[in-house]
């Protein structure tokens, strides 16, 4: 079936460096992306989305990048801080209005 | 705006037992979603109401889980009896309009022992 995935389950960096995130989706129909972060204990907090008329879209130090040819989502922080160690998941909709979560990736920033 | 509120936060019980979930929505959100957390998993949706109607229940186990909206506001999921495989993190998450992101609570972590 159609599914979210990512290419890596863990990611350190230094504080103070960016960081890149990156996710491949499968179903081509997905029309709609969003990046949630999610620290321990809490559920997960919207960061930023896409729609699929888009390749690009900035927010506050975060950067969304959208590769329909290749099927592919990252999610770009730049100067990274302490808080912004947590689990990172990218999800897509079907136009369904159920989004769909991948595994996650685990950012740890290192003071 | 208030946040998605989930009670309680942490439940243990023992298989075969039932146990209660309870989410009240941001006021005024139609759409509320029950979704199940595996550790070390992404979140994977339960069931979805659209004020208090149901507009996708494909993945919940409807043989032991059971979930009401009532009135369209507050929401309770249930399960009976509970397996060892139901130890997870219970996400409620409601939305203005189901074409955007979600709000999730910040969830009820059961162990079933």
């Amino acid at each position: 079936g159609e599914s979210v995935g990512l290419h890596l389950p863990t990611l350190s960096v230094q504080e103070g460096d960016n960081s890149i995130i990156n996710c491949a989706y499968s179903n081509s129909a997905s029309d709609y992306f969003i990046w949630y972060k999610q620290e321990s204990g809490k559920g997960p907090q919207f960061i930023i989305d896409i729609r699929s008329n888009m390749d690009k879209r900035q927010g506050q130090r975060v950067t969304v990048l959208l590769n329909k040819t290749v099927k592919h989502l990252s999610l770009q922080i730049a100067a990274t801080q302490p808080g912004d160690s947590a689990v990172y998941f990218c999800a897509e909709n079907f136009g369904n209005e159920k989004l769909t979560f991948g595994t996650g990736t685990r950012l740890t920033i290192i003071p | 705006e208030a946040g998605v509120a989930q009670s309680p936060r942490y439940k243990i019980i023992e298989k075969r037992q039932s146990v209660a979930f309870w989410c009240n929505p941001i006021s005024g959100h139609a759409t509320l979603y029950w979704y199940q957390q595996i550790l070390g998993q992404g979140p994977k949706l339960l069931i979805q109401f659209q004020n208090n109607g149901v507009v996708d229940d494909s993945q919940l186990p409807k043989d032991r889980f059971s979930a009401e909206r009532l009135k369209g506001v507050d929401s309770t999921l249930k399960i009976q009896p509970a397996k060892l495989e139901d130890s997870a993190v219970y996400l409620c998450a409601s939305s203005l309009d189901s074409y955007y992101g979600y709000t999730f609570g910040s969830g009820t972590r059961l162990t079933v022992v």
